[in-house]
């Protein structure tokens, strides 16, 4: 089965500058990777994601890539704000048919 | 249209009693995916449901743990004769009925302590 990788698994960054999330996949027919931001008691929430036919994708202070070829995708924050400050998870999936997450990254924005 | 709905938000159990978590998915949602979280921890797959069907438990603990999608009504995990390590929080997450890439959306989840 698919076996995803993240890194690092905590993360600290002044407030301002960028973090980036990093993640690794094996199966080479996963097609859409999303990445999910949890907070302290909540549950996950998709803040974005990426799709097989696409290298890049941004939402405001939010991108991520994909290399298809090395199997793996990253998470680029630029503008830290203390409010970006949870655990992160990336995922891979086939077709939307089952999601294999990665351990997930601690991000703390120190203001 | 309201997001995902877990309840209960936490629910205490005596060792050996049944815990029932129930998931409501999104409207239009027929996916339906239970997943695990120990404090600290990633999310562990569980089982994916359609409903009336069981997909793939794949993740699913061989005994006392079961799940289903009935065709009315939400989807249930039930854990039987429960044990302190069941103690975690449990994530449903539903997306809809299209083919290919589909967006997966979570509950808040359901903490259970097993004291």
């Amino acid at each position: 089965g698919e076996n995803v990788e993240q890194h690092p698994s905590t993360l600290s960054v002044q407030e301002g500058d960028s973090a980036v999330i990093k993640c690794t996949y094996s199966d080479s027919a996963s097609n859409y990777f999303p990445w999910y931001k949890q907070e302290l008691g909540k549950g996950p929430q998709l803040i974005i994601d990426i799709r097989s036919n696409v290298g890049e994708k941004k939402d405001q202070r939010i991108a991520v890539t994909l290399n298809k070829t090395a199997k793996h995708f990253s998470l680029h924050i630029t503008e830290t704000q203390p409010e970006d400050s949870a655990v992160y998870f990336c995922a891979a999936s086939i077709n939307g048919n089952q999601f294999y997450f990665g351990t997930g990254t601690s991000l703390t924005v120190i203001p | 249209n309201a997001g995902v709905m877990q309840n209960p938000r936490h629910l205490v159990r005596r060792r050996g009693q049944e815990a029932r978590l129930r998931c409501s998915p999104m409207k239009g949602h027929s996916h339906v995916y239970w997943y695990r979280q120990l404090p600290e921890e990633g999310l562990k797959f569980m089982v994916y449901l359609q409903k009336e069907n069981i997909i793939d438990e794949s993740g699913m603990p061989k005994e006392r743990f079961s799940a289903e999608f009935p065709k009315e009504g939400p989807s249930i995990l039930r854990i039987q004769q429960v044990v302190r390590g069941d103690s975690a929080a449990y994530f449903c997450a539903s997306s809809p009925p299209l083919l290919g890439n589909t967006e997966a959306f979570f509950g808040q989840g359901t903490r259970l302590t097993v004291v």
